[in-house]
């Protein structure tokens, strides 16, 4: 059964930092491109940020919300990706979700997601 | 960056109703395009791949037509589990970029 787990998130202040995490199992983790997405509360979806795999040499693909800000990084040998947030602001604040990329490119599963608050 | 526009934003109908969303981009985006069904407090769940290509376990009821900018998702009879909101997205180039969402409420 494919999982993702999200973990790392809560309450950090503007200007702070917080490093979300995702766990992957059930499927070949080091295939697959991997994303991040985000919801705010109440709001549409908004695409954060791609790692490609190993053949693909781990390059990254940011938003340009959050480019310079956010850093997309993957640990295959832990078949498990991070977003390091730093440099905080309260448009931040949202539901983040680990996604898995199918073979069409497209966002074929989701973790359930975890909150970040940015918020003094 | 790739505009991806809805329509209606929300709407209302009945169990066993023929619904239609549509989704049109702001460029060609070939059949790039995705489908997801969200409902409260869940993350959203994939219904159809470029373009046309449903889902695996995805009900058959659900369909998507279109290509280049113009994009259709249909719910051939609306069940009471369908109720949600619907969006679309594209990932022909980045950043990947999401309609703003349709709400299927009950009538």
């Amino acid at each position: 059964e494919v999982q993702l787990v999200e973990s790392g998130g809560g309450l950090v202040q503007p200007g702070g930092s917080l490093r979300l995490s995702c766990a992957a199992s059930g499927f070949s983790f080091s295939a697959h491109y991997m994303d991040w997405v985000r919801q705010a509360p109440g709001e549409g979806l908004e695409w954060v940020g791609r790692t490609r795999n190993q053949a693909n040499s781990y390059t990254t693909e940011y938003a340009t919300s959050v480019k310079g800000r956010f850093i997309i990084s993957r640990d295959d040998s832990k078949n498990s990706i991070y977003l390091q947030m730093n440099s905080l602001k309260t448009e931040d604040t949202a539901v983040y979700y680990c996604v898995r990329v199918g073979l069409s490119y497209d966002l074929g599963f989701w973790g359930q997601g975890t909150l970040v608050t940015v918020s003094s | 960056d790739i505009q991806m526009t809805q329509s209606p934003s929300s709407l209302s109908a009945s169990v066993g109703d023929r619904v239609t969303i549509t989704c049109r981009a702001s460029q060609d985006i070939n059949n790039y395009l995705t489908w997801f069904q969200q409902t409260p407090g869940k993350a959203p769940k994939i219904l159809i791949h470029d373009a046309s290509g449903l889902q695996g376990g995805v009900p058959s009821r659900f369909s998507g037509s279109g290509s280049g900018t113009d994009f259709t998702l249909t719910i051939s009879s609306l069940q009471v589990e369908d109720f949600a909101t619907y969006y679309c997205q594209q990932h022909k180039s980045y950043p990947l970029t999401f309609g703003g969402g349709t709400k299927v409420e009950i009538k």
